[in-house]
Parts: C-alpha cells; sequence; structure tokens
C-alpha cells in the first residue's frame, strides 16, 4: 500500500509555481521521498529525490519538512507541458540487506497547467 | 530519453495466445523491475530481478513470468492471456547495488497489450 496522501487534482496557471503538497507521516528515517510524474501514458519519469535535505535540480525543488512527515514539489515556472500526474512515493532504501528498493505507486495527483 | 528500451511498442492478440514482452535496462543497471497499469488499477508493481536472480514479487499472476539473462536483458512472459490482461506493461531499471541507498529508477515507455 502506498504510503503518501496527495490531492487528487491541482491546478496551476502557466508561468507561476506549482506547489504539490504530499503527506507522509508514517515514513521512517530509511525512507526516501521520491517524486515521479507520467505524462498521458508515457513512462513515469523521474523528477527528484530527497532524505530530510531540500533538494533543487533542473526541474524541480524538493522542501521535506523537518519532521520529514511532509513535503512539497514546486516546479518554479509551471508549463503546458507539466501538465500530469505527480507522484509522491516513499521508498524503502534496501541497505545493507540487499532487500527490493522498489516504488509503490498511490493514485498520484492530477496537476493541470492552464494558458 | 531513459534508457530503457522495450519491445514491441504495441501488440494486440487473442484470448488464451501467449506473449513475451522484452526489456533492455539502462547501460550498468543490474536490477530490473515490471510494472503493469491497466485503467482501473494503477501502476502495479509485478515482480524485480537483480543481476539475474528474482528478488521481490509483487501481484503477478501465475499465468505471468520473468527471467532476466546474463546481458541483464529482462523478458516478462504473459501466457493464457484473457481480456482483463490488456494494459501498459512498464520496465524499469536501476543500479541498485545493495548496499547503496537513494538508487533512482527509470523506466522505459511501456508496451501496449491489447488482448481481443
Amino acid at each position: 500500500d502506498a504510503k503518501t496522501t496527495q490531492p487528487p487534482s491541482m491546478d496551476c496557471a502557466e508561468g507561476r509555481a506549482a506547489n504539490l503538497p504530499c503527506n507522509h507521516s508514517t515514513i521512517s528515517g530509511n525512507e526516501y521521498v521520491y517524486w515521479y510524474r507520467q505524462i498521458h501514458s508515457q513512462g513515469p519519469q523521474y523528477i527528484i529525490h530527497g532524505l530530510k535535505n531540500n533538494e533543487t535540480n533542473e526541474m524541480a525543488s524538493l522542501i521535506i519538512t523537518e519532521d520529514r512527515k511532509s513535503s512539497t514539489l514546486i516546479l518554479p515556472h509551471a508549463t503546458l507541458r507539466d501538465t500530469a500526474v505527480y507522484y509522491c512515493i516513499v521508498r524503502l532504501a534496501g541497505g545493507s540487506t540487499g532487500g527490493s528498493e522498489k516504488l509503490v505507486f498511490g493514485k498520484g495527483m492530477k496537476l493541470t497547467v492552464n494558458p | 530519453d531513459s534508457g530503457v528500451t522495450q519491445t514491441p511498442k504495441h501488440l494486440i492478440t487473442a484470448t488464451g495466445q501467449r506473449v513475451t514482452l522484452r526489456c533492455s535496462p539502462r547501460s550498468g543497471d543490474l536490477s530490473v523491475y515490471w510494472y503493469q497499469q491497466s485503467l482501473d488499477q494503477g501502476l502495479q508493481f509485478l515482480i524485480q530481478y537483480y543481476n539475474g536472480e528474482e528478488r521481490a514479487k509483487g501481484n503477478i499472476l501465475e499465468r505471468f513470468s520473468a527471467q532476466q539473462f546474463p546481458d541483464l536483458h529482462s523478458e516478462l512472459n504473459l501466457s493464457s492471456l484473457e481480456l482483463g490482461d490488456s494494459a501498459l506493461y512498464f520496465c524499469a531499471s536501476s543500479v541498485d547495488t545493495g548496499g547503496h541507498s537513494g538508487n533512482t529508477i527509470y523506466f522505459g515507455e511501456g508496451s501496449w497489450l491489447t488482448v481481443v
């Protein structure tokens, strides 16, 4: 079962920042927060991930609260091509046990960027 | 382009038939994952292989099987196909060296299977 909660949908105006929230109140210390998106039946696309520090890359920023129970994905200047289903995923780190680090997807959140 | 290659992209077959989906992981990636996405079920994890051995099994039916070959490519075999098996099947790969956390998983573009 997915361990995250996201709103089912969100709208954003083109050119504005899109702030996508995610709750993961039961996250444990060795679990990462990952964000993926899926544009209309294409393969899920990796966006960003983090453990406890805020992260930024060329696509987005990830803000993780100090207690790690929630996070926000920020798309700084949303474009029409950012319209997609966004998945926030808590992923177990396999670590030295060699356990599976599979991704468990929930329903995600549909972001619609409007012109 | 994620570097994960899946073939075929589209496949139409009849009920009761058997098909094989193929996946080439990114260069250097040891783990291969298979996912199924149908309209009403979302993305479901099926199975993971790591360096030729099964590492994790999810909601994979007994009619389905997979393997990973010495060159690390993987095949997903679907047999006795039913209408409900119509779905997008994704392959993904990661380095997943074990003992190293946070390896990113990259997905291919999927294989569309239609069972008629």
